[in-house]
């Protein structure tokens, strides 16, 4: 069966302090791996896909990374603004529906 | 801003009630795709339809149904609600059927009385 699991649910960070986020998948061929982040109340939004092992984006703090088994968004010199539920979800067999892990819950405090 | 828009923001309803839920799709994308988010289960798929037909189907109830007109815009009809159909309901589209990034709408709020 499909599936996604993230770790921690929960992050608390101070400002500036660094860290990574994992999500690890188990499916039958990737078909992309996607990372979204959630305000509270809002629909999610897109920030990255991945689509083979080794390949990396960046976005202003964040970076993605991925291999065959999980993914990384590592989180440098964070900021309050970036306090939110970041979710990981992957395609599944027949590339159609996301299937989401149950996200991280990030806090930045100043 | 996604472009994808869906009204209502929020809905509240009583047990037995029917509602439609109304999704636009951003510009030039062919696919709708529904979600509910509850507190305990996550992100879980619905349904996904292109270019106005059914394509993919996920765990949704009996009860709701859905369909995507000649303007691409999409509706979700849920009936007979219960306590436990209160939800966040995102509507996403994507440029075509399959394995590209999907773009979230600001959701609904469905609240069961």
């Amino acid at each position: 069966e499909d599936q996604v699991t993230q770790s921690p649910e929960a992050l608390r960070l101070q400002e500036g302090e660094s860290s990574s986020l994992n999500c690890s998948y188990t499916v039958s061929g990737l078909r992309g791996l996607f990372w979204y982040r959630q305000d509270p109340g809002k629909g999610p939004e897109f920030l990255f896909t991945l689509y083979s092992a080794g390949e990396e984006k960046e976005k202003e703090r964040l970076k993605a990374t991925l291999t065959k088994k999980e993914s990384f968004l590592h989180i440098t010199a964070p900021k309050p603004e970036d306090s939110a539920t970041y979710l990981c979800a992957v395609h599944d067999q027949a590339g159609t529906a996301l299937i989401f892990g149950k996200g991280t819950t990030l806090s930045v405090s100043s | 801003d996604s472009g994808v828009t869906q009204t209502p923001k929020h809905l509240i309803t009583a047990t037995g009630q029917r509602v439609t839920l109304r999704c636009s799709p951003r510009s030039g994308d062919l696919s709708v795709y529904w979600y509910q988010q509850s507190l305990d289960q996550g992100l879980q798929f619905l349904i996904q339809y292109y270019n106005g037909e059914e394509r993919a189907k996920g765990n949704i109830l009996e009860r709701f149904s859905a369909q995507q007109f000649p303007d691409l815009h999409s509706e979700l009809n849920l009936s007979s609600l219960e306590l436990g159909d209160s939800a966040l309901y995102f509507c996403a589209s994507s440029v075509d059927s399959g394995q590209e990034t999907q773009y979230f709408g600001p959701g609904t709020r469905l609240l069961v009385l």
